[in-house]
């Protein structure tokens, strides 16, 4: 079955700090691939997404690029900010079932 | 954008008695709802999958007669974890999808068993 790998956590980096978050997957087909955030006691909000192969998906300077060559939709922030400070959910759908998600990496920004 | 309500924010309550958990889509039509548990410091377990007007299917593990899922109109879906136990106890989201569109996930509901 689908399934996603994300990099194991926590991470704690400095602020203006360069992140990357891995996340590789397995699916058949051409799935749309997601990177959700969940800030302390809330529910999850959709961070970007990529619906095909070279797609890169980019909000609130975070991007993550579609590559299918190497089933990676890894995440990146040039800086990060201590308002980053989260759970980073990575995730996948194909066409319309349910999403699978990755086990979530914590990220904390120290000032 | 889309929204999804979800009340209460935060639920205690004394073992042996049920809670209800609602979630609403407040400016789309809902046609499938999916409700989540997540336990500290882990992913979403789907636990159910719910379309407007029909029964609610079930993951394997998840006990139905437990987490009862009522999905009666296009905005509306409600969660009833009966005869709640500690062990119930968690963090449970619900998410909402009109037709083929993107998820939209409610804030969350911490539910304490004491």
């Amino acid at each position: 079955g689908d399934s996603v790998t994300q990099m194991e956590g926590p991470v704690t980096l400095s602020e203006e700090a360069f992140l990357t978050i891995n996340c590789t997957y397995t699916a058949t087909g051409y799935p749309s691939l997601f990177w959700y955030v969940q800030y302390p006691g809330e529910g999850l909000q959709l961070l970007l997404k990529a619906t095909k192969a070279d797609d890169k998906g980019s909000n609130k300077g975070f991007e993550a690029t579609y590559r299918k060559e190497t089933t990676s939709f890894h995440l990146e922030k040039g800086s990060v900010q201590v308002s980053d400070s989260a759970v980073y959910f990575c995730a996948l759908v194909r066409g319309n079932e349910k999403l699978t998600f990755g086990t979530g990496t914590r990220l904390t920004i120290i000032p | 954008g889309a929204v999804v309500s979800q009340h209460p924010s935060r639920v205690i309550c004394k073992s042996g008695t049920s809670v209800k958990i609602e979630c609403r889509s407040l400016d789309f039509q809902a046609t499938t709802m999916f409700w989540y548990r997540q336990f500290p410091k882990q992913s979403l377990m789907l636990m159910a999958t719910s379309n407007e007007g029909s029964k609610a299917t079930y993951e394997q593990g998840v006990e139905k007669d437990k987490f009862l899922i009522n999905h009666a109109s296009l905005t509306l879906s409600t969660l009833t974890v009966t005869s709640a136990h500690p062990e119930d106890s968690s963090f449970y989201i619900c998410s909402a999808r009109q037709g083929a569109g993107g998820y939209t996930f409610g804030s969350g509901t911490r539910l304490t068993v004491v």
